[in-house]
């Protein structure tokens, strides 16, 4: 059964970091893509950036709101994937899913698989 | 970017009805879209990708058509468990993009 698990989603002040984590079994971690898309409250959906798969170098991709602050990174050693986020505005505040791509293409078409999300506040 | 316009933002219908969910794109995108359901509280779950193709496990009062700015996503006779907020998203370029989402509920 594929698992994509979130965490470290916390209150944070603007301006702080957080790292959210993405643990994940059930799929071969190398061979898939890893996004990240967030929804603030009430809100729709916002691809935040992905991660590509090992055989396309692990890649990364990011939204024009988050690109400079935001890295996203994986230890296929613990098949998790990171969400690295620095300079955090008010507007960062947000659910973030964790979503997994196991096609062969380039760039993730499709989300296939989602965590449960993790909440991230940013506000003094 | 390519924009995704969803119309309507809300609806509201009765179990059995036929519900109709339309997505414009500001570009020609092919038919590199899916459709996703959300229900509160919850993830984001595939019901149909490449536009008109059902994700296996997704009942087939599901469906999906259209190509290049121009997309619909039907349910047939909604059922109970299908009210929800309906999202399109497309892959033709990055970034990725998603629509602002329908939801659907009770009449």
């Amino acid at each position: 059964e594929v698992q994509l698990v979130e965490s470290g989603g916390a209150l944070v002040q603007p301006g702080r970091s957080l790292r959210l984590s993405c643990t994940t079994s059930g799929f071969s971690f190398g061979n898939c893509a890893l996004s990240w898309v967030r929804q603030a409250p009430g809100k729709g959906l916002e691809w935040v950036g992905f991660i590509r798969s090992k055989p396309y170098g692990g890649t990364t991709e990011y939204a024009a709101s988050v690109k400079g602050r935001f890295t996203i990174s994986r230890d296929a050693s613990k098949s998790i994937a990171y969400l690295q986020m620095n300079s955090l505005h008010t507007e960062d505040t947000a659910v973030y899913f964790c979503t997994s791509y196991t096609g062969n293409y380039y760039t993730p078409t499709v989300f296939h698989y989602w965590g449960q999300g993790t909440l991230v506040t940013v506000s003094s | 970017d390519i924009q995704l316009t969803q119309s309507p933002s809300s609806l509201s219908a009765s179990v059995g009805d036929r519900v109709t969910i339309t997505c414009q794109a500001s570009h020609d995108i092919a038919n590199y879209l899916n459709w996703y359901q959300q229900k509160p509280g919850k993830a984001p779950n595939l019901l149909i990708y490449d536009a008109s193709n059902l994700q296996t496990g997704v009942p087939s009062r599901f469906s999906g058509s259209g190509s290049g700015t121009d997309f619909t996503f039907t349910i047939n006779s909604l059922q109970p468990e299908d009210f929800a907020t309906y999202f399109c998203q497309q892959y033709d370029n990055l970034p990725l993009s998603f629509g602002g989402g329908t939801k659907v509920e009770i009449k």
